[in-house]
């Protein structure tokens, strides 16, 4: 079953820490890759995206993609209070599907 | 900047009602999808729609779901005869291309009585 798998956490790191968020998958002919932020009770939205392995940077933001691995991360620099949520990550996989296959989530805490 | 817009906000409904949820995607894109998250759980996709079609459906998408995009502008998602496990919130994503990513819709909350 092809799946996305993130740590629901929580994780908790002090204002203006760096904050990494993992996820891995299971299909290694997925192809684009993207994290979402998630209020509660809101809709998701989109922080990046990256299709090829490496870094790619915007802002605060950092997405690293290790498709050998079949591993995604997103660092947060400078985290702020604000930046509190689940993020999830989610993944167009190869199998047929251009919907979206969501991982769970991981609950980010930022302490003041 | 261009949003998905989702009505109403929030739906409730008695058990075995149809309901219809509206949703105008961004005007120039071309792929529209409908996923629902039940409270607590994953985002989980239900239908996407290119070219006035269905072009993917999951498992939960059965017989009591329909899609339909009646104007040009509007893409709806009709639940037959609802049931209390409908009980969710659902979110329209639309996006411009294949690869590129898809922006979601407020959403709407739905409850069955």
């Amino acid at each position: 079953q092809k799946e996305v798998e993130q740590n629901s956490g929580p994780l908790s790191v002090p204002e203006g820490a760096i904050a990494s968020l993992n996820c891995t998958y299971s299909d290694r002919g997925s192809q684009s890759f993207f994290w979402y932020r998630q209020y509660s009770g809101k809709s998701p939205e989109l922080i990046m995206f990256i299709y090829s392995n490496g870094d790619k940077e915007d802002g605060r933001f950092t997405a690293q993609l290790n498709k050998a691995s079949q591993y995604v991360s997103l660092l947060i620099r400078d985290s702020q209070p604000s930046d509190s949520a689940t993020y999830l990550c989610a993944v167009n996989m190869r199998t047929g599907r251009r919907a979206l296959t969501f991982g769970s989530g991981t609950r980010l805490q930022v302490q003041p | 900047e261009p949003e998905v817009t989702q009505t109403p906000s929030h739906q409730v409904t008695q058990m075995g009602q149809e309901v219809i949820l509206r949703c105008v995607p961004i005007s120039n894109h071309l792929y529209f999808y409908w996923y629902r998250q039940i409270l607590g759980q994953k985002v989980e996709f239900l239908v996407s729609f290119y070219n006035n079609e269905i072009s993917e459906k999951s498992e939960i998408f059965d017989d009591q779901f329909s899609v339909e995009r009646p104007d040009g502008s509007n893409f709806t998602l009709k639940i037959r005869s609802t049931k209390l496990e409908d009980s969710a919130m659902y979110f329209c994503a639309s996006r411009i291309t294949v690869n590129q990513p898809q922006h979601f819709g407020d959403g709407t909350r739905l409850s069955i009585l």
